[in-house]
């Protein structure tokens, strides 16, 4: 199984609502990154949170650490149609390397 | 700045031939890596390199090589082609250590091996 698994693995909501992606995870963490793709692009990098973080913000973004869960949260305030994409977590260990979760499909509404 | 770029965008091959996918950047930036991208599975590390003339192993490093004789420039190799290595690959670079650092993805090369 991976280190880092996206919930869910698909969100459909509504233009002007929020949007929550979480990402859960095995060991214990170095820091927490989330990307964004969109559809046939490369990767976007939003947000990195490091394991003595608990919260972070970024424009609408808002992501959350809780190590002791092993566990962080992506949240998209007042959503729009240009947000549809594809999210992931990256989680770092240690080392050079980054594990990427699945990810999670939204579609937003308009 | 170009940022990173990826040739070419779409490749199809037959079961054992080989082919370079190219991998530039115009950052400067030390670290570069490759990564595979396969639906339901995210990305997975093939190769990286945190220099010129340094490359080490990822996740998934078999039936492909890399080099890296310059900071801008970093090739994928894959030697014979199989159907399992259908996929979309990704090159990524950054300016400090990737696990710590932001990472900028190319757009993608999306390879069919028949």
């Amino acid at each position: 199984s991976q280190q880092g698994e996206e919930d869910p693995q698909a969100l459909s909501i509504q233009e002007g609502e929020n949007a929550t992606m979480n990402c859960s995870y095995k060991t214990s963490i170095n820091n927490l990154q989330w990307y964004r793709q969109n559809s046939g692009r490369g990767l976007v990098h939003l947000i990195l949170i490091r394991s003595n973080e608990r919260e972070k913000h970024s424009g609408r973004l808002r992501v959350t650490l809780d190590t002791s869960k092993k566990s962080s949260s992506l949240l998209i305030t007042a959503s729009r149609a240009a947000d549809t994409a594809s999210y992931f977590c990256a989680t770092n260990t240690g080392g050079f390397k980054t594990i990427f979760g699945a990810g999670t499909r939204l579609f937003v509404k308009a | 700045n170009a940022g990173v770029t990826q040739t070419p965008k779409f490749q199809v091959l037959k079961t054992g031939q080989s082919m370079t996918l190219q991998c530039a950047q115009d950052m400067n930036h030390e670290y570069m890596s490759w990564y595979r991208q396969d639906p339901g599975m995210g990305l997975r590390l093939i190769h990286y390199s945190v220099g010129a003339g340094i490359t080490d192993q990822g996740e998934v490093p078999n039936g492909y090589n890399v080099s890296r004789s310059t900071t801008e420039d970093f090739p994928l190799r894959l030697l014979s082609a199989a159907p399992s290595q259908t996929s979309v690959y990704f090159c990524a670079s950054s300016y400090g250590w990737g696990g710590t650092d932001t990472q900028y993805f190319g757009p993608g090369t999306r390879l069919t091996v028949l």
